[in-house]
């Protein structure tokens, strides 16, 4: 049973460069997040999504884009990076057996 | 604005003893709160959670605690063993499904 795993975990981009964030999930749960946690500083939501085809801004959206087009998975997209937003991601997915977090992506943008 | 308040960055407390963290919020719509632990380089682990309509939940050695009133809950640890040293996280959901977090408690158990 892996839960939710997400790739890569470590990541180096160049500013203006994009690149997605792959997040899936087995445990068949509609919903689904991405947080980014910065230094010191607790999880911010950045977009959630309760099932196929739908999702939602979170708390600090804005340099972000994700989309849900099957329940088990739910990337996020950069599409042109900036230092504000070196930070680590998670990806995480709710249901009946509780919320599971993903391992984290540790990005770099230089 | 911060909606879940963790006011100490860190807790030091010898093994065998009780660690204590605490947590206060603003956001009355929570339903339940949630306790997590994190370790460098990991995602963080569910720990304990609590539902609104309670005032204790217990997990062997881990006791959450709320007090609605005072809009504080509080997980204690006992007894505190050096494979509990982590960043404690605390959070409050509501119908929606999504958390909002603390900034997290650095636990050290010293042996």
């Amino acid at each position: 049973n892996a839960g939710v795993t997400q790739t890569p975990k470590f990541r180096i981009l160049k500013i203006g460069q994009s690149m997605t964030l792959q997040c899936t999930q087995d445990m068949n749960h509609n919903y689904m997040y991405w947080y980014r946690q910065d230094p010191g500083m607790g999880l911010k939501l950045i977009y959630y999504s309760v099932g196929a085809g739908i999702t939602d801004k979170g708390e600090v959206p804005n340099g972000y884009n994700v989309s849900r087009s099957t329940t088990e998975d739910f990337p996020l997209r950069l599409e042109l990076a900036a230092p504000s937003q070196t930070s680590v991601y998670f990806c995480a997915s709710s249901g009946q057996t509780g919320y599971t977090f993903g391992s984290g992506t540790r990005l770099t943008v230089v | 604005d911060q909606q879940v308040k963790q006011n100490s960055p860190s807790l030091s407390v010898q093994e065998g003893r009780i660690s204590i963290l605490n947590c206060d919020y603003t956001n009355s719509m929570f339903d339940y709160f949630l306790w997590y632990k994190k370790y460098p380089a990991e995602g963080p682990t569910f720990l304990i959670s609590i539902s609104s309509i309670k005032d204790k939940n217990e997990d062997g050695r881990f006791t959450v605690f709320l007090n609605k009133s005072a809009k504080h809950l509080s997980l204690h640890i006992v007894p505190s063993q050096p494979g509990d040293s982590a960043v404690y996280f605390c959070a409050g959901g509501g119908s929606n499904y999504k958390l909002t977090f603390g900034k997290g408690t650095l636990l050290t158990v010293n042996p």
